[in-house]
């Protein structure tokens, strides 16, 4: 079955450490997304994707880096620079970018907690 | 900078009734306005979408309503059901621009 796998599912940190989050897809789609959930806030942009070793920062990169050597992955680490990180973080991609029906369709994870003890 | 204003934050049905959640927003440039479901511990998935050609698309029991001119859309969710008990989240995004903008979410709750 295509989709996105991200892991863990649940994850404790103590604070002063980095933690990596993985996402990987079988999907063959161009764009791949860093979203981070808080309740009551939606869904926030982190970083994104269009192309293999290249990103962009999204509204809430501050604390965050990523990697993109390969299309199928996109890990999200989670710096001590980060302040507030505990939240649920979704990984999502996308087929590309032009009007085509289903071009636009975001295809999420199935997400990540992050909780700082 | 909140581009996607989602209302209400939470809302209460009966079962059979009619589940209404509005959004509105600022940019003109948007011309894709998806609605997407999320049961908890998962990932969103997508409901339902309209371009800004069309005033309305009805999928099942599901509808959005837009309204151009007041850059407002709704969602209509009729014979509401305890299955459609998830929270909902509206978006937004420009041709070929970077990602959706999303609402802040309508956690609806469907009584039987």
């Amino acid at each position: 079955d295509g989709g996105i796998t991200q892991s863990p599912k649940y994850l404790f940190r103590k604070e002063g450490q980095n933690v990596t989050l993985s996402c990987e897809q079988n999907l063959n789609h161009d764009a791949m997304y860093w979203y981070r959930q808080d309740p009551g806030q939606g869904l926030r942009l982190i970083y994104y994707s269009q192309i293999v070793n290249d990103f962009q920062k999204g509204d809430i990169a501050e604390g965050y880096s990523v990697s993109r050597e390969k299309k199928e992955s996109f890990p999200l680490t989670v710096t001590s620079a980060q302040k507030n990180p505990t939240a649920f973080y979704l990984c999502a991609s996308r087929r590309g970018l032009s009007r085509a029906s289903g071009a636009n369709v975001l295809t999420f994870g199935a997400g990540s907690r992050l909780t700082v003890l | 900078q909140q581009q996607v204003k989602q209302s209400p934050q939470s809302l209460i049905v009966q079962k059979g009734g009619i589940s209404i959640i509005n959004c509105a927003y600022e940019n003109t440039a948007f011309d894709y306005f998806p609605w997407y479901q999320q049961f908890p511990g998962k990932g969103p998935a997508l409901l339902i979408a309209i371009r800004p050609d069309v005033s309305e698309k009805k999928e099942g029991r599901f509808t959005i309503s837009f309204n151009k001119s007041a850059k407002q859309f709704s969602l209509h969710i009729m014979d509401s059901q305890p299955g459609d008990s998830a929270t909902y989240f509206c978006a937004a995004s420009e041709a070929g621009r970077r990602a959706l903008t999303f609402g802040s979410g309508t956690r609806l709750q469907v009584q039987p």
